[in-house]
């Protein structure tokens, strides 16, 4: 079974701050989703990928395959990004290759 | 609207009760997913489906009971022998199985009083 580790657990910064939030996995994989969870419970996909970068509005996402690596960047952050954000990725076939981190805290305040 | 819509949000039972936790797509996706969701932990695979009819036991099945009668319906039943059922509740579906964005729905939060 994989391994997912975020990091960091907690994160809170200022208004306009440029954030970083990191995940690594410990075995191949086929892809990684980057999700968000508002404080009311229910999740958004923001990024799926599997090589490269994605970029949707202020948000960016990259992967490295060789270093087991991605992370999420949100530029010039604002309160209403203050929620949590789970890395999962795809290791194997079926539904039960899908493995979650344990998410990212992150507020932004004002 | 596409979209997953679970019910109910918040559902207390007493011991002993069996719950049953809705969850209907109407983006026409094949594969539903019921996930677990505890603090400080990451969601847990509790039964999936791929196609009406059938369904698979994820990684923390004991306890729980699903059908899948139809394409757009995926329901948990959280039973009595499930030793600790307080949790958040997510339905999520993909077009297909190993494939695909996740679409979730907004979770039921189960307390056992």
């Amino acid at each position: 079974k994989n391994e997912v580790e975020q990091s960091p657990q907690n994160l809170t910064a200022q208004e306009g701050e440029f954030i970083t939030i990191n995940c690594s996995y410990s075995v191949g994989i086929s892809a990684l989703h980057w999700l968000q969870q508002h404080p009311g419970g229910g999740i958004v996909s923001l990024f799926m990928l599997s090589s490269g970068k994605k970029k949707h509005g202020r948000l960016i996402a990259t992967i490295n395959i060789q270093e087991k690596h991605s992370s999420l960047h949100i530029t010039a952050s604002h309160p209403r990004d203050s929620a949590v954000y789970i890395c999962a990725v795809k290791s194997g076939g079926g539904a039960d290759g899908l493995t979650f981190g344990k998410g990212t805290h992150l507020i932004i305040q004002p | 609207d596409g979209g997953i819509t679970q019910s109910p949000k918040y559902l207390f039972r007493k011991e002993g009760q069996n719950v049953t936790l809705s969850c209907e797509q109407n983006l026409n996706h094949d594969a539903m997913y019921w996930y677990r969701q505890d603090p400080g932990q990451g969601l847990r695979l509790i039964y999936y489906s791929q196609i009406v009819n059938d369904f698979q036991k994820g990684d923390i099945a004991e306890g729980y009971s699903v059908s899948r009668e139809k394409k757009e319906s995926f329901p948990l039943t959280v039973t009595s022998a499930q030793k600790n059922p307080t949790a958040f509740y997510l339905c999520a579906s993909s077009i297909f199985e190993n494939t695909g964005e996740l679409f979730f729905g907004e979770g039921s939060r189960l307390t056992v009083l």
